[in-house]
């Protein structure tokens, strides 16, 4: 039962274009996410996240887009560097009781930019 | 200065055998946890500890026991070995409270695990 789905394996995008990957989700409990961002051999590493209460986010190239009605976030990169070039996890956050944090992760979308 | 470490990065071992893999974070968090990525990609969560304290424990076989002998270490036990426990195993450590910083966490470089 995959609570955050990323359905795009893979996106290739051309150097200076916009990249933008997307990630659904179906618990409603989630009231935050993340996306992290992975090299090869390498632990992932935060990028950039969003509380429900928002519905953008912006930090420079990166934009994270929350549509709560639809359970559905984006992550937009413009624009796309060759640099950017690895695996993107969307996560989601819940609390769980005694103000614990549980990320629920999605399995990650391989983003190639071509120079 | 690495942030969260684990050792070894690489961990070759037969079935049946008994291995632990090292973690240390030096971000002053209070909480640490165990993910494995599976052959699918996807990173679960197997456990998490809260100062020394096990807050989360999802369905994991018993052969996995986690330690945390203090709030900057959190070890992972594996006993008996099977095939199927050849995984990326990565640890991670967060704050539990304090605004933003009890949300995000920060990833070990991992652990790949090979049962031969």
């Amino acid at each position: 039962d995959q609570q955050v789905k990323q359905n795009s394996p893979s996106l290739s995008v051309q150097e200076g274009r916009i990249s933008i990957l997307n990630c659904d989700y179906t618990n409603s409990m989630f009231d935050y996410f993340l996306w992290y961002k992975k090299y090869p051999a390498e632990g992932p590493t935060f990028l950039i996240s969003i509380s429900s209460i928002k519905d953008k986010n912006e930090d420079g190239r990166f934009t994270v887009f929350l549509n709560k009605s639809a359970k559905h976030l984006s992550l937009h990169i413009v624009p796309s560097q060759p640099g950017d070039s690895a695996v993107y996890f969307c996560a989601a956050s819940a609390e769980l009781s005694g103000s614990a944090r549980q990320l629920t992760f999605g399995s990650g979308t391989q983003l190639t930019v071509l120079p | 200065d690495t942030a969260v470490s684990q050792t070894p990065k690489y961990l070759v071992t037969q079935m049946g055998n008994d291995k632990s893999i090292k973690c240390e974070q030096n971000l002053g968090h209070d909480t640490m946890y165990w993910y494995k990525q599976d052959s699918k990609k996807f990173l679960k969560i197997m456990f998490s500890y809260n100062n020394k304290e096990l807050i989360i424990n999802e369905t994991v076989p018993n052969r996995f026991s986690p330690k945390s002998p203090d709030k900057a270490h959190l070890n992972l036990h594996i006993n008996s070995l099977e095939l199927g426990d050849s995984a990326v195993y990565f640890c991670a450590s967060s704050l539990l409270r304090g605004g933003r910083g009890a949300y995000e966490q920060y990833f070990g470089p991992g652990t790949r695990l090979t049962v031969t």
